[in-house]
């Protein structure tokens, strides 16, 4: 069985402050893919990444960053000095084959309010 | 770009009526997935399928069934509507059964029903 868990429901910021967005994940899987989507206002879902269970390495694109520590299962996503135009619903997705097709999981996801 | 599309934005329907959800994808995607979201509970899977006439039932399949009769095409089925299945409803497609290949969504269908 895949689980997903974002425990935190809802966020709110001011505008230029750092947050973190956390995602635990379980998987019996070895193999196996991680997603963040981004939900704005408008409600279709965006790709942001993808990291594979072999691949530890952090990654920074622009304002964002993505920690992924297989020790403690946790995929988490940090925007840096934050902006209004990054609220929205954001989900950390778990990719893998356990019937020999893809499916994915999808945690609850988290709302982050950037106030101005 | 890959597009995803799906008939209606707002549906209402009244309890008891057959509700058909159509999505339509026009990158040759293999995948096609039928999600609900509800506050709280994130997307939970209904239905996905591989092939053309193939499905596999996701997490939460009781109350809807699925058809798929050409690959960019893939239709949610209501059989009997009910209240508690007042949702929104996204279709997604990924390029292949390959677990590292997102997924693209579409804009969602918000149903409502009495």
């Amino acid at each position: 069985a895949q689980k997903v868990t974002q425990a935190q429901t809802e966020i709110s910021v001011v505008e230029k402050e750092d947050v973190t967005l956390d995602c635990v994940y379980e998987t019996r899987d070895t193999t196996y893919y991680l997603f963040w989507y981004k939900q704005p206002p408008s409600g279709e879902l965006v790709f942001l990444i993808r990291r594979n269970s072999f691949d530890e390495q952090n990654e920074i694109s622009g304002r964002y960053s993505w920690n992924f520590q297989k020790s403690t299962s946790s995929f988490n996503f940090t925007i840096t000095a934050s902006q209004v135009v990054d609220s929205a619903v954001y989900f950390c997705a778990l990719s893998a084959t356990p019937g020999g097709y893809q499916k994915v999981t999808f945690g609850t996801g988290t709302k982050l309010q950037v106030i101005p | 770009d890959v597009k995803v599309t799906q008939s209606s934005r707002y549906l209402v329907k009244r309890t008891g009526e057959k509700v058909f959800l159509e999505c339509v994808q026009d990158m040759d995607h293999e995948n096609m997935f039928w999600y609900r979201q509800d506050p709280g509970l994130g997307l939970r899977l209904i239905y996905f399928s591989y092939d053309v006439k193939m499905k596999e039932k996701g997490d939460i399949p009781e109350g809807y069934s699925v058809s798929r009769e050409k690959k960019e095409r893939f239709s949610l089925i209501l059989e009997s509507a009910s209240t508690n299945q007042t949702s929104m409803y996204l279709c997604a497609s990924s390029l292949s059964p390959q677990r590292y290949n997102e997924q693209f969504f579409g804009p969602g269908t918000r149903l409502t029903v009495l």
